[in-house]
């Protein structure tokens, strides 16, 4: 079965670079999520959207922007990194509000 | 606001012993979700399961179990005859009643799990 596709896998960048993260949900869900856990940590939720709409938001950097695209797949833009951004980001997506939400293998972004 | 408590911050045991995961919620919601994921040490995240706050029957999947108990709001997993394969981490989480479209995951900070051979 399809699962969750994010892109690049690993990333590394240098403080004050910018970086942009892309998810494709498995196809025909309408809702993704985006979470970041650091190093040790549980995954902290970001921002999600519906149908193409942000629905929700998280404790999301102003430095972070997100958006959902016509096709259903998301992109994190990342600017001005900082060390503390070093950290596993997953990009999940669900079928209808009510549905388990799966996961990506997720992008480990490294800050220099 | 919403909480998970997994009290076990690391566990260890030999290979074919039971195990049980403890998992303690916090919620004001009526209607809510809880699930548990495994994350093995490759860090993709697996979806194990998913309970809604109006089903408390126990689950049984193959070696895995869970007891939802609302009048202790937790939600407890058992893995009977560990293998080595079930090391990983694991994370109880929370949901309510979706927003907009959408339903948040509140984590809980994870149980590390090792089965030894």
């Amino acid at each position: 079965a399809a699962g969750v596709i994010q892109s690049p896998r690993h990333l590394i960048k240098e403080k004050r670079e910018t970086a942009t993260l892309k998810c494709y949900p498995i196809p025909r869900h309408d809702t993704v999520y985006w979470y970041q856990q650091g190093p040790g940590q549980d995954p902290q939720f970001l921002i999600s959207f519906y149908e193409k709409m942000q629905s929700d938001k998280g404790s999301i950097p102003d430095r972070f922007s997100a958006q959902q695209f016509s096709d259903y797949h998301s992109e994190l833009n990342m600017s001005s990194l900082e060390l503390g951004d070093s950290a596993l980001y997953f990009c999940a997506s669900s079928l209808e509000s009510n549905q388990p939400q799966h996961f990506g293998d997720g992008t480990r972004l490294s800050i220099l | 606001a919403q909480k998970v408590t997994q009290a076990q911050t690391e566990i260890s045991v030999v290979e074919k012993e039971d195990v049980t995961l403890d998992c303690v919620y916090e919620t004001r919601d009526t209607t809510y979700y809880l699930f548990w994921y495994k994350q093995p040490p490759s860090g993709e995240l697996v979806f194990l399961i998913r309970r809604n706050s109006f089903d408390e029957q126990n689950e049984i999947s193959g070696r895995y179990s869970w007891n939802f108990q609302k009048s202790t709001s937790s939600f407890n997993f058992t893995i009977t005859a560990s293998q080595v394969v079930d090391s990983a981490v694991y994370f109880c989480a929370l949901s309510g009643p979706a927003q907009g479209g959408s339903e948040k995951l509140v984590f809980g900070k994870g149980t590390k799990l090792t089965v030894n051979p």
